[in-house]
């Protein structure tokens, strides 16, 4: 089936630090959305994004739908030890079909305080 | 936060039995959703729903079937569990259904071990 990319899989960073994690597809989407999911937690939304170029900031989050309509990305700034967890992105193709959500395979982000 | 509550949190069963995963809603949303998440794959949809008794499949719905008898509970039912169902149950809602604002929340998970 039709997939995300997201990268990087991993990052084991500093506190204090700025990440960058981002997502690209071959198809079009109409909708990206960034979720973080906390161990033992469900997903959690983010930011939602819904036109192209548009950037959404969101306390220390920045996250941008890109001018293609086939990437976005998620930054990060100054980040803590409560920022760890796994990130997904999630992308959707237009109207009528909410809830099918295409995920990212996610970002697991560790912070060494 | 749409009140979704999960149950079971935790299970471990046998292959070959049968297994029903319940989501309870409290925020009378109307469109409901049961996704699966494996290493390396995210979450995946396994079967939505868009009304009581109206459901319809998702990317991964083989081994699975669904019900919705009330608007508050979702069902997901394994007739005959396999290994390959071992994973993470998220139940997600959403109030409305195709617009961009349309916003969809989870639940806290059920992990499922079938040995």
């Amino acid at each position: 089936g039709q997939q995300l990319n997201q990268s990087p899989q991993s990052m084991f960073i500093q506190e204090g630090e700025d990440v960058s994690m981002n997502c690209t597809s071959s198809s079009i989407f109409n909708t990206w959305l960034w979720y973080k999911q906390d161990p033992g937690e469900g997903p959690v939304l983010l930011i939602a994004l819904y036109k192209a170029g548009e950037l959404t900031s969101n306390g220390r989050l920045t996250a941008q739908f890109g001018i293609t309509r086939k990437d976005s990305f998620l930054n990060i700034s100054a980040s803590i030890p409560s920022d760890v967890g796994i990130y997904f992105c999630a992308g959707q193709r237009g109207s009528g079909n909410t809830g099918k959500l295409i995920f990212g395979q996610g970002t697991t982000l560790q912070v060494k305080p | 936060d749409a009140g979704i509550t999960q149950s079971p949190r935790h299970k471990v069963t046998e292959t070959g039995t049968p297994v029903t995963l319940r989501c309870h809603q409290t925020e009378n949303h109307r469109y409901m959703y049961w996704y699966r998440q494996d290493p390396g794959h995210g979450l995946r949809l396994i079967h939505y729903s868009y009304g009581v008794k109206d459901t319809d499949k998702g990317e991964v719905s083989d081994g699975y079937s669904v019900s919705r008898s009330k608007t508050e509970d979702f069902l997901l039912t394994l007739e005959s569990a396999t290994s390959s169902q071992t994973s993470v149950y998220f139940c997600a809602t959403s109030l409305t259904y195709g617009t961009p604002q349309d916003t969809i929340y989870f639940g806290e998970g059920s992990w499922l071990t079938v040995v």
